[in-house]
């Protein structure tokens, strides 16, 4: 069973930083194109953005609104998932989702993890 | 950035109803099309992956058709545990966008 758990979410300073990491089993993680999807609270879904597996170039793909600020990573020995955050802003306060990604299927969704960006 | 518009915003309809729920793209973008179901309090799930296959473990219920720009999601007989909100999402291109979701209330 694919099994995502989100973790790392809570309470910043806007201009702050926060590290997210999802942490997955039940699949072969390596192979896996992961993204990463948030939502305001009560409102709709927000790509973030993905990372491909290190075959297929683990390249990094980003949305306008983060690029630059945010960075996605992978431990494949971890078999972890990472949305590093830099300068948060209040408009970045969301639920987080990690999810995996077939080439666009987001077929497997973490519980997400909050995070709220307020002075 | 493609722009997806689902109508309606909102829809309220009996146990046992047809349900229909429509997406437009703002442009071209063949079958690239995803339909999710959010819950309150829990993550979307998928339910049916380029505009018409049903995701493993659906029911047969859930349906999609369209290509091009217009899509159709339908379900056939309301059930009470489909209350829910649906997304309709487009990866033809970078960056993945949904539609601002469809509230279905009995």
């Amino acid at each position: 069973e694919v099994q995502l758990v989100e973790s790392g979410g809570g309470l910043v300073k806007p201009g702050g930083s926060l590290r997210l990491s999802c942490a997955a089993s039940g699949f072969t993680f390596s192979n896996a194109w992961m993204s990463w999807v948030r939502q305001v609270p009560g409102k709709g879904l927000e790509w973030v953005g993905r990372i491909k597996s290190k075959t297929d170039g683990g390249t990094t793909d980003y949305a306008a609104p983060v690029t630059g600020r945010f960075t996605i990573s992978r431990d494949d020995s971890k078999t972890t998932l990472y949305l590093q955050m830099n300068s948060l802003k209040t408009e970045d306060t969301a639920v987080y989702y990690c999810t995996t990604d077939l080439g666009g299927h987001l077929d497997s969704w973490g519980q997400g993890t909050l995070v709220t960006v307020s002075s | 950035d493609i722009q997806m518009t689902q109508s309606p915003s909102s829809l309220s309809a009996s146990v046992g109803d047809r349900v229909t729920i429509t997406c437009q793209a703002s442009q071209d973008i063949s079958n690239y099309l995803n339909w999710y179901q959010q819950k309150p309090g829990k993550a979307p799930k998928l339910l049916i992956y380029d505009a018409s296959n049903l995701e493993t473990g659906v029911p047969s219920r859930f349906s999609g058709s369209g290509s091009g720009t217009d899509f159709i999601f339908t379900i056939s007989s309301l059930q009470p545990e489909d209350i829910a909100t649906y997304y309709c999402q487009q990866y033809d291109n970078l960056p993945y966008t949904f539609g601002q979701g469809t509230k279905l209330q009995i």
